[in-house]
């Protein structure tokens, strides 16, 4: 089954760091673009940060409320992307998912997504 | 603030038809840009409804439809069942943030 896992949530506190992984199983992660999206307790989903295939030169994109903060990467060689959460603060408290970009156009929908990780930030 | 804006809250009863609406602007629904709807069963991981303004992926049912026109879009459920309650999101690429834009979502209760 074609799906994607996300692990490395939990309690930070206000700061600190947090890394979350991403992994594919059942496709080559490296043929897609990958997002990463939260939902914060009784709020809507918010887009977080994007990072394109190697052959569409892996570049980088990140909402304006992580960025400098946040830094996403991948190892195709593992099938997973990344998440490095840097400076924490409550704000970033959420359900973090990653999703898959169905094609490399920015216009396509989010076809496979994981089940979520839990992110709280609090002293 | 959403850049789409999407109603809170829609209710019908079971059989019934109903309609989500999603406002958008010209950087992003009205820049032509595709339209998304997602499914966010409670507890649940979203699940890509629709694509591409009117397709479905396989296996979701043809009771879900959708369509836009100038800067909106929406969906509609007709035949209700108590399965149908969930989270609805519509989503689209935004070109003044370079970004993905979702609306603030609208909660099914099936009555």
């Amino acid at each position: 089954e074609v799906q994607l896992v996300e692990s490395g949530g939990g309690l930070a506190q206000p700061g600190r760091s947090l890394r979350l992984s991403c992994t594919a199983s059942a496709f080559t992660l490296g043929d897609y673009g990958i997002s990463w999206f939260r939902r914060a307790p009784g709020k809507g989903l918010e887009w977080v940060s994007f990072i394109r295939s190697r052959p569409y030169g892996g570049t980088t994109e990140y909402a304006a409320s992580v960025k400098g903060r946040f830094i996403i990467s991948r190892d195709d060689s593992k099938g997973t992307v990344y998440l490095q959460m840097n400076s924490l603060n409550s704000g970033d408290t959420a359900m973090y998912y990653c999703g898959r970009l169905s094609s490399a156009n920015r216009d396509d929908a989010f076809d496979v997504w994981g089940q979520g990780t839990m992110v709280t930030v609090s002293s | 603030q959403s850049l789409l804006t999407q109603p809170p809250s829609v209710s019908g009863a079971l059989g019934q038809r109903v309609t989500f609406s999603c406002t958008g602007s010209g950087s992003n629904i009205g820049a032509h840009y595709d339209v998304h709807w997602y499914q966010q069963l409670p507890g649940k991981a979203p699940k890509l409804l629709i694509f591409a303004n009117t397709n479905r992926p396989s296996g979701v049912p043809d009771r879900f439809s959708a369509s836009r026109s100038g800067t909106s879009a929406s969906l509609a459920v007709s035949g209700l069942q108590a399965e149908d309650e969930a989270d609805y999101f519509c989503q689209s690429y935004d070109s003044r943030v370079s970004g993905w834009v979702f609306g603030g979502g609208t909660k099914l209760t099936v009555l």
